[in-house]
């Protein structure tokens, strides 16, 4: 049973382009979370979706930022013309249920690097 | 805001030892709090959790204790191996809703054979 995969593993973006974030949940899992790791720093809740909802994205930046999971494929976090402050690993998690937050599992995450 | 700190940024042990590493929480509405384990370029992984109707909860080879009076978790690990090197994050959220788990800043542990 493969966990939740995150692809691409490390991403480079010039500043102005757009980074698309690809997550696909745990079979069976249709709550996702993303979370935001800056260097040296813990994670920092982004944004909850189900199967096409969005359920809280009070941790969003207002601008640039986008979070979607659609009926089918993967959840997409898409961030349009990249800065470099956007640099950070960025971490999707899967649940079954939502409300337990113990059957959650965490993607080895995408290292975005703006130059 | 409210937040979740650890009192020390890197702890270096020899094998064999135990650890402690220390968190301090200022939420005291949260009453679910997780350790998790994050190896260099992987994702965090789930080590263990406690509610906050508990004190204490044992895993294998680790412990979380929690004091609610002065909001304070610990992480303890038995006989320290240097597999047990990485950083370590406490969390807390609520049992009531999802996953919106609020994390601290981490503690590096670093076990030396």
């Amino acid at each position: 049973n493969a966990g939740v995969m995150q692809n691409p593993r490390h991403l480079v973006r010039r500043r102005g382009q757009e980074a698309r974030l690809r997550c696909s949940p745990m079979k069976g899992h249709s709550h996702v979370y993303w979370y935001r790791q800056l260097p040296e720093e813990g994670l920092k809740f982004m944004v909850y979706l189900q199967k096409e909802n969005i359920i809280d994205e009070s941790g969003m930046p207002k601008e640039r930022f986008s979070a979607e999971f659609p009926k089918e494929g993967p959840s997409i976090l898409r961030i349009q013309q990249v800065v470099r402050g956007d640099s950070a690993a960025y971490f999707c998690a899967s649940d079954a249920q939502g409300a337990k937050v113990t059957e959650a599992f965490f993607g080895q995450g995408t290292r975005l690097t703006v130059v | 805001g409210e937040s979740v700190g650890l009192h020390l940024p890197t702890l270096s042990v020899q094998e064999g030892d135990n650890s402690i590493i220390n968190c301090a929480y200022s939420n005291s509405a949260s009453d679910y709090f997780i350790w998790y384990k994050q190896e260099s370029g992987k994702g965090p992984q789930f080590i263990i959790d406690i509610r906050s109707n508990m004190d204490k909860r044992q895993g294998q080879r680790v412990t979380v204790l929690l004091n609610k009076t002065v909001k304070h978790l610990s992480l303890q690990i038995a006989a320290t191996q240097p597999g047990d090197s990485a950083v370590y994050f406490c969390a807390e959220g609520f049992t009531a809703g999802f996953q919106k788990l609020v994390f601290g800043t981490g503690t590096r542990l670093l076990v030396s054979p």
